[in-house]
C-alpha cells in the first residue's frame, strides 16, 4: 500500500535561513509525487511535482525537490525563507490524477 | 480562468443530520475527486468521479456518497452525520482520472462542522 511520512511535524526557522522538509514514501511502482502547501483555512496550492526526467525539480516561490529513489525520498528545500512562507506543507504520492495519498504535513513557523 | 470553486465555505450540522458538498471544477476538467482532512491530518482521499461515475473510493462508509452532473461539477453527501465527521471538504479536479502529467487542482474547501 503506498504511505507517506513527513518525520517533522513543525519546524522553525529564521527569516533569511534555508529550508529542508523531508518526505519519504511507500510505492510500489514509479511513483509521481507532488508537495503542497496549505495557508491557515486554505486549500492546497501545488508548489511543484515530479513524474519523471530530471530528479530535481523546480516549483513556484523559490521552492525546488530531489527525488532519490535509493532513499525514496522527496524533500523539498528553499535557500532563504521569507516570512510568507510560514504555512503547512504536505508531500503526496499518486499515479497521474488517481487517488494522492498524503503525507502528515509540517508546519513551518518562521521567526523574524 | 476560475479554479476550483466549492460551496458552501462553512456548515454547521447536528448529529443524525445530513449534508450536502458542492463543488464546481477547473475549466476544462472532468475528473472531481473528494478529500476529507481532519484537524492537524493530512487529507484523506474519498472517491473520484469521471464521467458521471465513481471510479476509485478510499476506506469510507457508504454514508458517503456522491454525484457527478454532466457539466462536470460534484456533489458530495454524507448522510446520519457523527461528530468525527468534522473535517475540512476538499474538492480537486483534473484533466482525466488518468496518465502522465495530470495533476489535480484543489479548491479552498468546505468546513464542516458536527454538533
Amino acid at each position: 500500500a503506498q504511505s507517506v511520512t513527513q518525520p517533522d511535524i513543525h519546524i522553525t526557522v529564521s527569516e533569511g535561513a534555508s529550508l529542508e522538509l523531508r518526505c519519504n514514501y511507500s510505492y510500489g511502482a514509479t511513483p509521481y509525487l507532488f508537495w503542497y502547501v496549505q495557508s491557515p483555512g486554505q486549500g492546497l496550492q501545488l508548489l511543484l511535482k515530479y513524474f519523471s526526467g530530471d530528479t530535481l525539480v523546480q516549483g513556484i516561490k523559490g521552492f525546488e525537490a530531489e527525488f532519490k529513489r535509493s532513499q525514496s525520498s522527496f524533500n523539498l528545500r528553499k535557500p532563504s525563507v521569507h516570512w510568507s512562507d510560514a504555512a503547512e506543507y504536505f508531500c503526496a504520492v499518486g499515479q497521474g490524477a488517481q487517488k494522492l495519498v498524503f503525507g502528515q504535513g509540517t508546519r513551518l513557523t518562521i521567526n523574524p | 480562468d476560475a479554479g476550483v470553486t466549492q460551496s458552501p465555505t462553512h456548515l454547521i450540522k447536528t448529529r443524525g443530520q445530513q449534508v450536502t458538498l458542492r463543488c464546481s471544477p477547473k475549466s476544462g476538467h472532468d475528473t472531481v475527486s473528494w478529500y476529507q482532512q481532519a484537524l492537524g491530518q493530512g487529507p484523506q482521499f474519498i472517491f473520484q468521479y469521471y464521467e458521471e461515475e465513481e471510479r476509485q473510493r478510499g476506506n469510507f462508509p457508504d454514508r458517503f456518497s456522491g454525484h457527478q452532473f454532466p457539466n462536470y461539477s460534484s456533489e458530495l453527501n454524507v448522510n446520519a452525520l457523527l461528530l468525527g465527521d468534522s473535517a475540512l471538504y476538499l474538492c480537486a479536479s483534473s484533466v482525466g482520472p488518468t496518465g502522465q502529467g495530470r495533476e489535480q487542482y484543489f479548491g479552498p474547501g468546505t468546513r464542516l462542522t458536527v454538533t
